[in-house]
């Protein structure tokens, strides 16, 4: 295992629906992110957090609302999704921000009806 | 914008046969270039990585070759065994950045 866990490991939601998704590392790193994995196309990265602070969005839906209330927890709020946002959410962390080396969570498997 | 091209995004091979998948950036500031594992219901795994640097870099049955003036990087991958059916991603980024670009994925499937 990398040391990232991520919950649930499945999720359907109406659209309507709000949910959250959680990722917890155990590596003691200082950076966290958020990937958005859809079929055929490459990763792409959401939100990136270095010590709790958000230090990039990707022009990514306000429906998406990520928190990060200490080094070890990121979270993803989602709020009125699209059948189109359903994708795996993966989860990575790195030692420091910049650092290049990225462990990744197993992801969330996310539908929305 | 940047981006990535990987290919092929399917391979088969035999068991024992060798595996080469090819990606192309186009950010000619990139300097990292990781390669990533996903094996069915998990996450991408670092197997290998080089810095531009260096232009090969080997661990056991993989190795990675950059042409920085081609702007491509390889992975090879000798003697296959079935564990090593998955998808592969190759990425390119700048150094002490976030910022990875991804390729699209190369379905490798080892055939016993």
């Amino acid at each position: 295992e990398t040391g990232v866990t991520q919950t649930p490991r499945h999720l359907v939601m109406g659209m309507t629906n709000k949910k959250s998704l959680k990722c917890e590392q155990h590596l003691g790193h200082n950076a966290m992110y958020w990937y958005k994995q859809s079929a055929k196309k490459p990763l792409e990265l959401m939100f990136v957090y270095s010590l709790e602070e958000r230090v990039e969005n990707n022009s990514v839906p306000s429906r998406f609302s990520p928190e990060c209330p200490n080094s070890s927890h990121l979270f993803l709020h989602l709020h009125t999704l699209q059948p189109e946002d359903s994708a795996l959410y993966l989860c990575a962390s790195s030692q420091e921000w910049g650092n290049n080396e990225q462990f990744f969570g197993p992801g969330t498997r996310l539908t929305v009806l | 914008g940047e981006n990535v091209e990987q290919h092929p995004s399917t391979l088969s091979v035999q068991e024992g046969d060798s595996a080469v998948i090819k990606c192309t950036y186009s950010d000619s500031a990139s300097n990292y270039f990781p390669w990533y594992k996903q094996e069915l219901g998990k996450g991408p795994q670092l197997i290998i990585d080089i810095r531009s640097n260096v232009g090969e870099k080997k661990d056991q049955r993989i190795a990675v070759t950059l042409n920085k003036t081609a702007k491509h990087f390889s992975l090879h991958i000798t003697e296959t065994q079935p564990e090593d059916s998955a998808v592969y991603f190759c990425a390119a980024a700048r150094y002490n950045t976030d910022k990875l670009i991804f390729g699209t994925g190369t379905r490798l499937q080892v055939f016993p």
